[in-house]
């Protein structure tokens, strides 16, 4: 059964910071990966998503690399701003159209 | 863009009452969700279908039946509302099979059970 482990659960860093947000998962036969944000009492958005074949997604100052054999991804956000503030989750899908989700990352970038 | 829309933003019921929670989405899409979110559990997947009159059990299914006349909507039902049942409910949808199109969710529902 998939499983899909994010750490750390929450991270305060100062604005400006670069910083890197980490998920792993037990099953390496994925099809692809996805990392959302969510905003308190909001639904998920959908940030990156990774097929299997690939190694990395950039959007803006967002990129998220995959490494299958190892069961990792990172979501590496640059010039951290306060608006990043959220809550960060990745997902990972197996054969079926479901998702196995972590619980997050709640990240605040303080100004 | 994809809309995913969810009726009710909040909700208040009563022990024992029948609930529906709708969602409807405007991009055709073939795959819809609903989880729901509870402090330290996630996301917990509750059923999904992949086409109309289809369903199938996620791994909480216990208490809730769905309902998917048309495309575009999937309804969540509870039969008899109980106080476990509140939590934050998500809907979501997907293009189709072995796609590889982002998962979109609705804004939320929290449920309150009294």
């Amino acid at each position: 059964k998939q499983e899909v482990t994010q750490i750390p659960a929450a991270l305060s860093v100062p604005e400006g910071e670069n910083l890197v947000l980490n998920c792993s998962f037990t099953d390496s036969a994925i099809y692809n990966l996805q990392w959302f944000r969510q905003d308190p009492g909001k639904g998920l958005t959908s940030l990156l998503l990774i097929q299997s074949s690939q190694r990395e997604q950039t959007s803006g100052r967002l990129n998220a690399s995959l490494d299958k054999s190892s069961g990792r991804s990172t979501l590496y956000i640059a010039a951290s701003q306060p608006g990043d503030s959220a809550t960060y989750l990745c997902a990972v899908r197996g054969g079926s159209e479901k998702l196995v989700f972590g619980k997050g990352t709640k990240l605040t970038v303080n100004p | 863009d994809v809309k995913v829309t969810q009726s009710s933003r909040y909700l208040v019921k009563r022990t024992g009452e029948k609930v529906f929670l709708e969602c409807v989405q405007d991009m055709d899409h073939e795959n819809m969700f609903w989880y729901r979110q509870d402090p330290g559990l996630g996301l917990r997947l509750i059923y999904f279908s992949y086409d109309v009159k289809m369903k199938e059990k996620g791994d909480i299914p216990e208490g809730y039946s769905v309902s998917r006349e048309k495309k575009e909507r999937f309804s969540l039902i509870l039969e008899s509302a109980s106080t476990n049942q509140t939590s934050m409910y998500l809907c979501a949808s997907s293009l189709g099979d072995r796609d590889n199109s982002p998962l979109h969710f609705g804004n939320g529902t929290r449920l309150t059970v009294t």
